[in-house]
């Protein structure tokens, strides 16, 4: 079994759609959980950062945290055009960001 | 908004040579990191470094690769003699300091064709 597991995709929804991604692990040593988005040919960008589990929310994105099923989210509200990227899944088990296990990705299309 | 540079952003090589890419990370990072993404596939650990040494390697960190900061800017990664499967794209990464919440800054990386 993979540590983290991710639906590669690809996604497409239309504009103003809220999109669910979605990541599964395996290792109950995760502690730190983060979603980086990627666009084509360029390197992941942070965009949530949550520590063990629960929800938090920033702007249109929310992350949720589900220790318990080992099963972390990030929910797009409101979805533009410029979200269609690449989403990565990435959790760490040390204090801050020491060494990160990503997910393979979800390749996410908003069609206006 | 500060950001990791990465140089060359595409180099094409003979297997068995050797390749050093560059970074330079953001001028007041304590912490350094090398990822690689094979075409395809996911993002993958490589190394960090710390106080002008290693603190981590993954498995894929064999005796082919070194990092090296020799001037206090420029964080290096070296692969001594590329084999196909160095093939991917390389990311260099900084973070000020290993705390909750702190951010990595990822480069956009340098894609490596050996041929």
């Amino acid at each position: 079994q993979k540590e983290v597991e991710q639906d590669p995709g690809p996604l497409s929804v239309p504009e103003g759609a809220i999109v669910s991604l979605n990541c599964t692990y395996s290792n109950s040593a995760f502690q730190y959980f983060m979603w980086y988005r990627q666009y084509s040919r360029k390197g992941p960008e942070l965009l949530m950062y949550t520590y063990s589990s629960g929800n938090k929310e920033d702007g249109r994105f929310t992350a949720q945290v589900d220790k318990s099923s080992k099963y972390i989210s990030l929910f797009i509200r409101d979805s533009q055009p410029s979200d269609s990227a690449t989403y990565l899944c990435a959790m760490s088990k040390l204090l801050g960001n020491e060494k990160l296990t990503f997910g393979t990705g979800t390749r996410l299309t908003i069609i206006p | 908004e500060p950001e990791v540079t990465q140089t060359p952003s595409h180099q094409v090589t003979q297997m068995g040579q050797e390749v050093i890419l560059r970074c330079v990370p953001i001028s007041n990072h304590l912490y350094f990191y090398w990822y690689r993404q094979i075409l395809g596939q996911k993002v993958e650990f490589l190394v960090s470094f710390y106080n002008n040494e290693i603190s981590e390697k993954s498995e894929i960190f064999d005796d082919q690769f070194s990092v090296e900061r020799p001037d206090g800017s420029n964080f290096t990664l070296k692969i001594r003699s590329t084999k196909l499967e160095d093939s991917a794209m390389y990311f260099c990464a900084s973070t000020p300091m290993v705390e909750i919440g702190n951010t990595i800054y990822f480069g956009e990386g340098s894609w490596l064709t050996v041929v």
